[in-house]
């Protein structure tokens, strides 16, 4: 079984600031990497994705992560935030070849502020 | 692009009331559909894998008889709140992967979640 922590419940920011939201994971097998981003009373939009090659991967809204397998690691980062960007982030794994089942990380609360 | 509609997006009623939730892909054939529920402030927490034609598959705690689940048709899954008690009350959505999905490399398709507050 699988286990994601993302280790800040919640993130203050100030607008325009840089910004990185945490995750880690832990598996006995190999996994895929997502990051979904919830706006209040709605479902989750996929942010962006790991699933092979390139440790960096870029997503929408200006969104990266680098997946780091020594550490377990698919840290969520954008350069310069927007009061938009004020959300739920969550960080999800699912298992390679094992069906579509997702186990999500708590959630981290971007807040960015003026 | 794919999307899943969810339907009602809010319902508020008195307890013992059943509720209906449905989860259409709109696009795409759904074999496999996801039903999740959130408490406020919380992650989601998977409560059952919906099978097309088979019974559904429920997370360790859920009760069955209480969240039924029925997916009759490619499109459409349906989770019935059964009897509805105040500790019902909860953020319910539902995902499915796209077509042809099944090795757990495609992002799955959310729906808009449905809001269930019970009296």
């Amino acid at each position: 079984a699988q286990s994601v922590t993302q280790l800040d419940s919640q993130v203050p920011v100030f607008e325009e600031a840089p910004v990185e939201l945490r995750c880690n994971y832990s598996s006995s097998v190999s996994v895929y990497l997502f990051w979904y981003v919830q706006y209040p009373n709605q479902g989750l939009q996929l942010l962006l994705k790991y699933l092979s090659g390139s440790t960096l991967v870029k997503g929408i809204n200006g969104f990266e992560a680098e997946f780091n397998k020594s550490q377990t690691s698919f840290h969520l980062r954008k350069p310069s935030v927007h009061i938009s960007d004020t959300a739920e982030y969550f960080c999800a794994v699912s298992e390679v070849n094992a069906g579509n089942m997702l186990t999500f990380g708590g959630g981290t609360r971007l807040m960015v502020k003026p | 692009g794919a999307v899943v509609s969810q339907h009602p997006s809010r319902v508020i009623c008195k307890s013992g009331t059943s509720v209906k939730i449905e989860c259409r892909s709109l696009d795409f054939q759904a074999t496999t559909m996801f039903w999740y529920r959130q408490f406020p402030k919380q992650s989601l927490m998977l409560m059952a894998t919906s099978n097309e034609g088979s019974k559904a598959t429920y997370e360790q705690g859920v009760e069955k008889d209480k969240f039924l689940i029925n997916h009759a048709s490619l499109t459409l899954s349906t989770l019935t709140v059964t009897s509805a008690h105040p500790e019902d009350s909860s953020f319910y959505i539902c995902s499915a992967p796209p077509s042809g999905g099944s090795f757990g490399n495609q992002p799955q398709h959310f729906g808009d979640g449905t809001r269930l507050s019970i009296l």
